[in-house]
Formats: C-alpha cells, sequence, structure tokens
C-alpha cells in the first residue's frame, strides 16, 4: 500500500522560504506512471494544485505560482520537496502530496495523497 | 485556465434518500481521439486529504462503492450517491485533467 507522509515546519515567517518535504513508502518514486504533485487548501476552502516533479527531473509549476516555487526529487531516499520563496499570509494552508497516475502521455488523476500538514505563515 | 463550477455548494439529504452533485466545466473535458472525460471525483471527510472515487467520469475505483456512480459528458457532470449512508457526509469535488490540473470550488454533503 503506498502512503505518503508530509514533514517540515509549521510555522514560517513573512518573507521566508516555506519548505516540505513527503516522503513516499510501499512503491518507488523512481516509477516512469507517476508524477510526484503538492496541492494545498486553504482554511475551510478548496484545492489548489501547486506543481509536480517526475524522477526524470521534469516538473511542471502552477503559473499563479511559478516564480517562487522550487521542487525537487531525491529518488535514492523516495522523496520530494517543495520550497516556496517570500512566504506571505497567503500561503496559509494545509500542503498536500500526493501522486499522480500518468497515462498514456497525460497526467491525470491523484490517486493518493499524504494526510496533509498545515503551514502557517504569520510572524 | 478550466474553471469548474459545482452546484449546488450544499445539500442536506435524508438517510436512504439520493444526492446529486454536479459539476460544470467552462470548456469541453472531452478528449476527441480516446472519446474519454478527463474527469475525476473526490470525497473529503473532515480532518482527512481527499480520496479518489472516480476517474474518467464515470470509472469507480476499487472498493468505492457501487451507491457512489459517476456521469455525464464535455462540459457536464454528475456525482451521484443513491442511498445515502451517514458515513457519505463529507465534501465532493469534481477535478478536471484535460488542461493543467483544477478542482471545483466543492458541494458539502449532509444528513437532513
Amino acid at each position: 500500500q503506498v502512503q505518503l507522509q508530509e514533514s517540515g515546519p509549521g510555522l514560517v515567517k513573512p518573507s521566508q522560504t516555506l519548505s516540505l518535504t513527503c516522503t513516499v513508502s510501499g512503491g518507488s518514486i523512481s516509477s516512469d506512471n507517476y508524477y510526484w504533485n503538492w496541492i494545498r487548501q486553504h482554511p475551510g476552502k478548496g484545492l489548489e494544485w501547486i506543481g509536480y516533479v517526475h524522477h526524470s527531473g521534469n516538473s511542471y509549476y502552477n503559473p499563479s505560482l511559478k516564480s517562487r516555487l522550487t521542487m525537487s526529487i531525491d529518488t535514492s531516499n523516495n522523496q520530494f520537496s517543495l520550497k516556496l520563496t517570500s512566504a506571505t499570509a497567503a500561503d496559509t494552508a494545509v500542503y498536500y502530496c500526493a501522486r499522480q497516475i500518468y497515462s498514456n502521455n497525460w497526467a491525470t488523476f491523484f490517486d493518493y495523497w499524504g494526510q496533509g500538514t498545515l503551514v502557517t505563515v504569520s510572524s | 485556465d478550466i474553471v469548474m463550477t459545482q452546484s449546488p455548494d450544499s445539500l442536506a439529504v435524508s438517510l436512504g434518500e439520493r444526492a446529486t452533485i454536479n459539476c460544470k466545466s467552462s470548456q469541453s473535458v472531452l478528449y476527441g481521439s480516446s472519446n474519454k472525460n478527463y474527469l475525476a471525483w473526490y470525497q473529503q471527510k473532515p480532518g482527512q486529504p481527499p480520496k479518489l472515487l472516480i476517474s474518467w467520469a464515470s470509472t469507480r475505483e476499487s472498493g468505492v462503492p457501487d451507491r457512489f456512480s459517476g456521469s455525464g459528458s464535455a462540459t457536464d457532470f454528475t456525482l451521484t450517491i443513491t442511498s445515502l449512508q451517514a458515513e457519505d457526509v463529507a465534501v465532493y469535488y469534481c477535478q478536471q485533467y484535460y488542461s493543467l490540473w483544477t478542482f471545483g470550488q466543492g458541494t458539502k454533503v449532509e444528513i437532513k
């Protein structure tokens, strides 16, 4: 059974960098069939896709966050990470990591999710 | 961006009755060459991550009760829960994967 677990600071100061790591167990992050994503949910709100990374190094980011966002992957530790610079209160959210099915050259839906971690941006 | 709009925002249904949730996309998510609709449905219970229920608009995931069904095509989709159970209380989201990945705003299902 694939499991994903987010980790990182729950409190970030404004203007600092929000950094999170997702550890994948029960499956290899190096599979060609999956993209590895970050999705966030502002308090009491809906879901916002942040970006994905693939073990090949391919990545793609939400255009609205692209200028502040870097995602990376560590295949030796079965982990992937997110760094969001210049954090503001608007970045306060629950951050989920999620596996995305890559089928017939198309990135599709999200079949496994982490439990989520609340990150608050505040001084 | 493709905007996904769900209706209603919330609904209250009696136990054992039918719940119907609608999802409308701002442009078609039907891929012509495959004749597949690039749409998924998720269920999110309080304090939990979303759970994938249905992909390709109507394909139920393994382990999902058959009281959940998805239908629709192109721009208009429906998630139906026949015979609502107490454990179905949740927020339901549609998501398109035709062009990038966007979600509806969610529909909260409660017991009447």
